[in-house]
C-alpha cells in the first residue's frame, strides 16, 4: 500500500523553530514536495526534494533522506500567518501522494 | 485568468442527484490533477490528464465518478447518483506538464450531500 504518515498537530510560539516530520511507504518515489493549506483555502507549494540533503528559502528549509523513506519541513522565525495545515506529498511517476497533514498552531 | 479557477464553489444536492464540477486550468498547462479532501483529511488523489486523455483513472472510488477533459482546457467531474459520503470539497490542481513537481490548486468546490 502507500502511506506517508505525519504527526496530525503542532503548536509554537511566534519566533520559534518547529519541525514537521514526514515517513512514506509507496511504491514509486520521485521526490517529496511540501504544501501549505490555510483553512478554506487552496493548497500552495512550499518546497520539493527529489535529492537527499536540505533545500532552503527562505525561512522555510526542507530535508529529504531516501535511504530512510524521510523527510521534514523546517519553519523558523515562525510568524501568526504560518498557523496553517501542511502536507507533504510523494511525486510517483505522475501524480502526487499526500499525507494526513500536520496541523501548525502558531501562538503569540 | 491567472489562476486556476473552479465552479461552483459551493454544491448542496440531494442524495441520488448528478452533479457536475468544473475546473479550468491555468493557460497552457497540459496536466489537470482532481483531488478530494473530506473534512480535516488529506487530499485523496481521484484522476489526473495529460492532455485530454487520462493516464490514471485508479483513484475514483467508484463508476459513479467520472471525468473528462476537453483538450488542455476545461475538465469536469461527473458524480452520478450522490451518496452523503460524497460530501467533501473537490480540488484541482493543473502543472505545465506531468513531470513538473509543482502543482497549482484552484479553490475547490464544497459538495453537501443531504
Amino acid at each position: 500500500g502507500q502511506s506517508l504518515e505525519q504527526p496530525s498537530e503542532v503548536t509554537a510560539v511566534e519566533g520559534a523553530i518547529v519541525q514537521i516530520n514526514c515517513t512514506y511507504q509507496t511504491s514509486g518515489f520521485y521526490g517529496l514536495s511540501w504544501y501549505q493549506q490555510h483553512d478554506g483555502g487552496a493548497p500552495t507549494f512550499l518546497s520539493y526534494n527529489a535529492l537527499d540533503g536540505l533545500e532552503e528559502t527562505g525561512r522555510f528549509s526542507s530535508f529529504l533522506s531516501r535511504s530512510d523513506s524521510y523527510g521534514y519541513l523546517l519553519l523558523q522565525e515562525l510568524q501568526m500567518k504560518d498557523s496553517a495545515s501542511y502536507f507533504c506529498a510523494v511525486k510517483d511517476t505522475d501524480k502526487l501522494i499526500f499525507g494526513t497533514g500536520t496541523r501548525l498552531q502558531v501562538f503569540p | 485568468g491567472a489562476g486556476v479557477s473552479q465552479s461552483p464553489s459551493n454544491k448542496v444536492t440531494e442524495k441520488g442527484k448528478d452533479v457536475e464540477l468544473r475546473c479550468d486550468p491555468i493557460s497552457g498547462h497540459t496536466a489537470l490533477y482532481w483531488y478530494r479532501q473530506r473534512l480535516g483529511q488529506g487530499l485523496e488523489f481521484l484522476i489526473y490528464f495529460q492532455g485530454n486523455s487520462a493516464p490514471d483513472k485508479s483513484g475514483l472510488p467508484s463508476d459513479r465518478f467520472s471525468a473528462e477533459r476537453t483538450g488542455e482546457s476545461v475538465s469536469t467531474l461527473t458524480i452520478q447518483r450522490t451518496q452523503q459520503e460524497d460530501s467533501a470539497v473537490y480540488l484541482c490542481a493543473s502543472s505545465p506538464w506531468t513531470s513538473s513537481h509543482e502543482q497549482f490548486f484552484g479553490p475547490g468546490t464544497r459538495l453537501t450531500v443531504l
